[in-house]
């Protein structure tokens, strides 16, 4: 069972298009972080929401988390082929500092 | 600043012929991870290093797989014998911290176990 539950699994979507993908648990994160990994690389680091509710934007892309602290949001506005990617969003466990993965969304941008 | 290095990126190799691979952090980064990544998946952790301490290596397969990193600053994984499923890219990644502060990863190694 995995902790942290990414949906959509797998999207392909056309240029210029807005798109939601989303970080669910039935735990809470302390905070959460949000990845990008392009093929042959390794994920890169996008942002890291802390506060319930807060709200995160890195040009095109909206970051939220939920007041709960229990999901996450990421939301691209017009998607350009660069954003073409995996999507992961990663929360440390409280006890022990473990970092949980979620399995990741396959975006796929097309021009 | 130099980001984390892994060589070799790709290693093809046969079964039950032992493999290593070389990780060297970002400098002043007392955490080192390594991570086990197969297509499409998020990546599994194998083992987690603060300073030269491996403080979490629950998911290790020790019977085959084992890690050193001896001055706390380099490490090395290594997998001997190699089994048809080790076959996955090995990921390492190096942070400030644990909790909140985020990972910096190498670019990964890519095994081939024929």
């Amino acid at each position: 069972t995995q902790l942290l539950e990414q949906s959509p699994q797998f999207l392909s979507i056309q240029e210029g298009e807005n798109l939601t993908v989303y970080c669910n648990s039935s735990s809470v994160f302390s905070s959460l972080q949000w990845y990008r990994q392009e093929p042959g690389e390794g994920p890169v680091l996008l942002v890291t929401v802390v506060t319930g509710g807060e709200v995160k934007k890195l040009k095109r892309l909206t970051f939220q988390f939920g007041d709960a602290r229990k999901d996450s949001s990421l939301h691209i506005t017009a998607a350009q082929p660069g954003d073409t990617g995996l999507y992961l969003c990663a929360g440390p466990m409280d006890s022990n500092y473990q970092l949980i993965w979620g399995a990741g969304t396959k975006l796929i941008i097309k021009p | 600043e130099a980001g984390v290095v892994q060589s070799p990126r790709y290693k093809i190799i046969e079964k039950k012929q032992p493999v290593a691979f070389w990780c060297n952090p970002i400098s002043g980064h007392n955490t080192l991870y390594w991570y086990l990544q197969n297509l499409g998946q998020g990546p599994e952790l194998l083992i987690r290093y603060e300073n030269e301490e491996a403080v979490d290596d629950s998911q290790l397969p020790k019977d085959r797989f084992s890690a050193e990193r001896l001055k706390g600053v380099d490490s090395t994984l290594k997998i001997q014998p190699a089994e048809l499923g080790d076959s996955a890219v090995y990921l390492c990644a190096s942070s400030l911290g644990t909790g909140s502060w985020g990972l910096f990863f190498g670019e990964g190694s890519r095994l081939t176990v024929l």
